[in-house]
C-alpha cells in the first residue's frame, strides 16, 4: 500500500507571493491533517479535513486554508507568504480520523525569499 | 491548551546500551500519547502509542510507561542500534479531536555511537 504522497517535494517563493501544496492520503483514508514543522516552532498543528469538510483548526492566521476534495485528496494554500511561512509541511492521514493513528508523508519544503 | 514538554534535547549513548526519553504533558484530560521517530528528510513515522487506560506498552526493542497522576510518559529503546539514530517525537492529544490534533513535544536527536 502507497503511503501518503505530497508534492511538489521543494519550493521556493518570495514574500507575497501565494502557495498551494498537495497531500494524496493513504487509499481508503478519509481523514488528511495537515502540520507545520520549523526548527524554531517545531511541529504545529494547522487543520484537518474528513470528508471534505473542515473539521478541526489549529492557531494559524486565516492566510492559511485548505480544503478536501471527494476522493479524499487535499490541498493547503498560503497567501501573502512572509518569511516565516518557511518551513516543512506534512500531510498526515487516517482512515476515519479521531481516536486512530496518524501516518506523515514526507512533506513538502517551503522556503521563503 | 495542551503543553507538552521533551527531555533530554540531544541524547548520545553507546551501540547496544539503552536510551529513555521522558516528556511530560499538562492536561489531565490528555487520553493519547504517540511516539514518532524522524530521519533526515523524511516525514514522523509512528513507532508506539499509549492511550490513557494503559500503563504499559512494548514492541520488541521499544516501550513505553505513562504516568498519569505524575503527567507524564517516557520511551525506552533497549539494545540500541545505529539505525535508531534519528530526531524523537512525543506527542498528547485530547478529546474529542483526538489523535488527529497532535501537540508535540520539541524533539530528542538520539546519536547511537558504534
Amino acid at each position: 500500500k502507497a503511503g501518503v504522497t505530497q508534492t511538489p517535494r521543494y519550493l521556493i517563493k518570495t514574500r507575497g507571493q501565494q502557495v498551494t501544496l498537495s497531500c494524496s492520503p493513504i487509499s481508503g483514508h478519509r481523514s488528511v491533517s495537515w502540520y507545520q514543522q520549523t526548527p524554531g516552532q517545531g511541529l504545529q498543528f494547522l487543520f484537518e479535513y474528513f470528508s471534505e469538510t473542515q473539521r478541526n483548526k489549529g492557531n494559524f492566521p486565516g492566510r492559511f486554508s485548505g480544503r478536501q476534495f471527494s476522493n479524499s485528496r487535499s490541498e493547503m494554500n498560503v497567501s501573502t507568504l512572509e518569511l516565516g511561512d518557511s518551513a516543512l509541511y506534512l500531510c498526515a492521514s487516517s482512515f476515519r480520523g479521531l481516536e486512530e493513528k496518524l501516518f506523515f508523508g514526507s512533506g513538502t519544503q517551503l522556503s521563503v525569499l | 491548551g495542551e503543553n507538552v514538554e521533551q527531555h533530554p534535547s540531544t541524547l548520545s549513548v553507546q551501540e547496544g546500551d539503552s536510551a529513555v526519553i521522558k516528556c511530560t504533558y499538562s492536561d489531565s484530560a490528555s487520553n493519547y500519547f504517540p511516539w514518532y521517530k524522524q530521519e533526515l528528510g523524511k516525514g514522523p513515522q509512528l513507532i508506539i502509542d499509549i492511550r490513557s487506560n494503559v500503563g504499559e506498552k512494548k514492541d520488541q526493542r521499544i516501550a513505553v510507561t505513562l504516568n498519569k497522576t505524575a503527567k507524564h510518559f517516557s520511551l525506552h529503546i533497549t539494545e540500541t542500534q545505529p539505525e535508531d539514530s534519528a530526531v524523537y517525537f512525543c506527542a498528547a492529544s485530547l478529546p474529542p479531536e483526538g489523535a488527529q490534533k497532535l501537540v508535540f513535544g520539541q524533539g530528542t536527536r538520539l546519536t547511537i555511537n558504534p
